[in-house]
């Protein structure tokens, strides 16, 4: 059973750019949830996808958007990047929405 | 405004004594918790969960307590191993709002256990 896998591990991108951070589900798990976790914070909920449909939404602003594949893998994109937006993003997928969530290594995200 | 507060920012103990973190919450509308470890580099890993049913979960050297009227949770490590050095994270949900049973976490309590 292979667990979440997210890509790339560091990326460091310009203000102003887009990021496209991905991330392969659990075998067997159809839930994906995406978190921030900013430097000395607990991480923070951006939204979980449920079958391919956005299934709730912490407080970010729209430039933050996913996607979810029918193998369940999952995509978080970011437009027009902050220097704020500098972070550890985790995607945690689950069997389904309100059991355990197991998450990736995450992605460094820089922003300068 | 944290729903979810972790009051220790770190916690020192030694090999083969207990550990104790505490959580504490302020949304009553949370009824299920988990503690999360995370080593430097790595995402966070599922430790033990409790459901607001129970008073007490309990996992090999990890058990979780509830206490719903204080809003509070807390977790033991007996014995305390070197290994278990790294950042704990309790976390709530509320499963029941037909929502996206999102996580809300406390910030974290680092620990270490000295040999």
């Amino acid at each position: 059973e292979t667990g979440v896998t997210q890509s790339p591990t560091h990326l460091i991108k310009t203000r102003g750019q887009q990021v496209t951070l991905r991330c392969s589900s659990q075998s067997g798990h159809n839930t994906v949830s995406w978190y921030q976790q900013a430097l000395g914070q607990g991480p923070q909920f951006i939204f979980q996808y449920y079958r391919e449909e956005e299934n709730g939404r912490g407080n970010f602003p729209p430039r933050f958007s996913g996607l979810q594949f029918p193998n369940y893998s999952s995509e978080l994109n970011v437009n027009a990047l902050e220097l704020d937006d500098s972070a550890l993003y985790l995607c945690a997928s689950s069997s389904q929405t309100g059991t355990e969530a197991f998450f990736g290594q995450g992605t460094r995200l820089t922003v300068v | 405004d944290q729903q979810v507060k972790q009051n220790s920012p770190s916690l020192s103990v030694q090999e083969g004594r207990i550990s104790i973190l505490n959580c504490d919450y302020t949304n009553s509308m949370f009824d299920y918790f988990l503690w999360y470890k995370k080593y430097p580099a790595e995402g966070p890993t599922f430790l033990i969960s409790i459901s607001s049913i129970k008073d007490k979960n309990e996992d090999g050297r990890f058990t979780v307590f509830l206490n719903k009227s204080a809003k509070h949770l807390s977790l033991h490590i007996v014995p305390s191993q070197p290994g278990d050095s790294a950042v704990y994270f309790c976390a709530a949900s509320a499963t029941g709002q037909g929502g996206s049973e999102k996580l809300v976490f406390g910030k974290g309590t680092k620990l270490t256990v000295n040999p």
